[in-house]
């Protein structure tokens, strides 16, 4: 089955500097990679996502590349803000998001320090 | 905005006991997922329904979890009976079922197992 690594688990940075965490796959045939944010006794949250079709996404200050020949993908946050201290995920699946179960990396710990 | 409604949000019991979890969807999706996340971890899944039937519980612990979905709508997960491993987070997700769909989580249930 497939496999998602994710780091760093802990990640702290200045407010208003850049924030890059990285995630592996194990899996060729998975074309979905969704990111989740995940605030303390919360839900996660779909931030952005990619499909294998493209190379890369923005939203705003969230960027999302993915290289399927290395079977890596990032996200990027830029010009952070206190707001974006939470939990992040990274994962993937086969088939799509809505036919088909996410694999989930273990998380990074992201902190804004002020 | 409409959401993935789940109960109860926390549950203390302890080992040996039965325990239940509720989850309804949002409203049309047609399917319907449950994760585990242990604390520190990502979301794990554990079963996935299109509509009433099961497809994928490979990771389903069969022999003290079970899963339903009778009318294809609101969902059960139970456990018995617990095990002190079991305490973590169980989340609902559900999603439309379309490949360019993607997947929407409650906001879990809490389980302690003393």
């Amino acid at each position: 089955g497939e496999n998602v690594e994710q780091h760093p688990s802990t990640l702290s940075v200045q407010e208003g500097d850049s924030a890059v965490i990285k995630c592996t796959y194990s899996d060729s045939a998975s074309n979905y990679f969704p990111w989740y944010k995940q605030e303390l006794g919360k839900r996660p949250q779909l931030i952005i996502d990619i499909r294998s079709n493209v190379g890369e996404k923005k939203d705003q200050r969230i960027a999302v590349t993915l290289n399927k020949t290395a079977k890596h993908f990032s996200l990027h946050i830029t010009e952070t803000q206190p707001e974006d201290s939470a939990v992040y995920f990274c994962a993937a699946s086969e088939a799509g998001g809505g036919a088909d179960g996410l694999t989930f990396g273990k998380g990074t710990h992201l902190i804004i320090q002020p | 905005e409409a959401e993935v409604a789940q109960s109860p949000r926390y549950k203390i019991t302890e080992k040996s006991q039965a325990v239940a979890f509720w989850c309804d969807p949002i409203s049309g999706h047609a399917t319907l997922y449950w994760y585990r996340q242990i604390l520190g971890q990502g979301p794990e899944l554990l079963v996935q329904f299109q509509d009433e039937s099961v497809v994928d519980d490979s990771q389903l612990p069969k022999d003290r979890f079970s899963a339903e979905r009778l009318k294809g709508v609101d969902s059960t997960l139970k456990i018995q009976p617990a095990e002190l491993g079991d305490s973590a987070m169980y989340l609902c997700a559900s999603s439309s079922g379309h490949l360019t769909d993607t997947q929407y989580f409650g906001p879990g249930t809490r389980l302690t197992v003393l």
